[in-house]
């Protein structure tokens, strides 16, 4: 199994301009989420998804939007780049949002916005 | 809005010592996390704590809850320089929907 799938690894971005970051999982989970890290701040709930069609805002939803046609895959638009949009991106996914599942964590997206 | 709490946020330790990482949060939750992130790298669960007074053990790692407390410790023994990492507590909300990270603890064990 490849679990969660994160593309592009690293990307660069004019500020204004908007861009599609990829998620998909193979383990037919129900719950998928993406955070952002940056330093000194942990981890940070964007948007997230307790199944298809299904989509929730987290801690700091704005800027982003997502959606969820399948189980596998969710992807996080950015609609017009910003230089506080800056960070490293992970989505996750986990079997329920119920159940005492653990998450699992993609390898990350390294954004810069200049 | 819950918050999450590590400390300390850096911790520099020779190896054969022991510590303990803190994680306080701020409103109830009935599951805590501990995770591991090496450099440039994603998360690894380590832990997943389900009730109050729960412990697990991996090596030498330990992770403890006390809910009533609001806290969980991450003890370290006799630490090894394979476990220098960034170690992140975590709550999930009442509604088991979202998930609240600490700053995450910055450990380098020194040969």
């Amino acid at each position: 199994n490849a679990g969660v799938t994160q593309t592009p690894k690293f990307q660069v971005l004019k500020t204004g301009q908007s861009m599609t970051l990829q998620c998909a999982q193979d383990m037919n989970h129900e719950y998928m989420s993406w955070y952002r890290q940056d330093p000194g701040m942990g981890l940070r709930l964007i948007h997230y998804s307790v199944g298809a069609g299904i989509t929730d805002q987290g801690e700091v939803p704005n800027g982003y939007n997502v959606s969820r046609s399948t189980t596998e895959d969710f992807p996080l638009r950015l609609l017009s780049a910003a230089p506080s949009q800056t960070s490293v991106y992970f989505c996750a996914s986990s079997y329920s949002r119920i159940a005492k599942n653990i998450q699992y964590f993609g390898a990350g997206t390294r954004l810069s916005v200049l | 809005e819950l918050k999450v709490e590590q400390n300390p946020l850096f911790l520099s330790m020779q190896e054969g010592k022991n510590y303990t990482i803190y994680c306080n949060y701020s409103t109830t939750s009935d599951r805590l996390y501990w995770y591991r992130q090496d450099p440039g790298k994603s998360l690894e669960s380590l832990f997943v704590l389900l009730s109050n007074g729960a412990v697990k053990q991996e090596g030498r790692l330990m992770a403890s809850l006390d809910t009533k407390a609001r806290l969980s410790t991450l003890h370290i023994t006799a630490a090894v320089h394979d476990l220098s990492a960034t170690y992140f507590c975590a709550v999930v909300s009442n509604t088991g929907n979202q998930f609240y990270f600490g700053t995450g603890t910055s450990l380098t064990v020194i040969p």
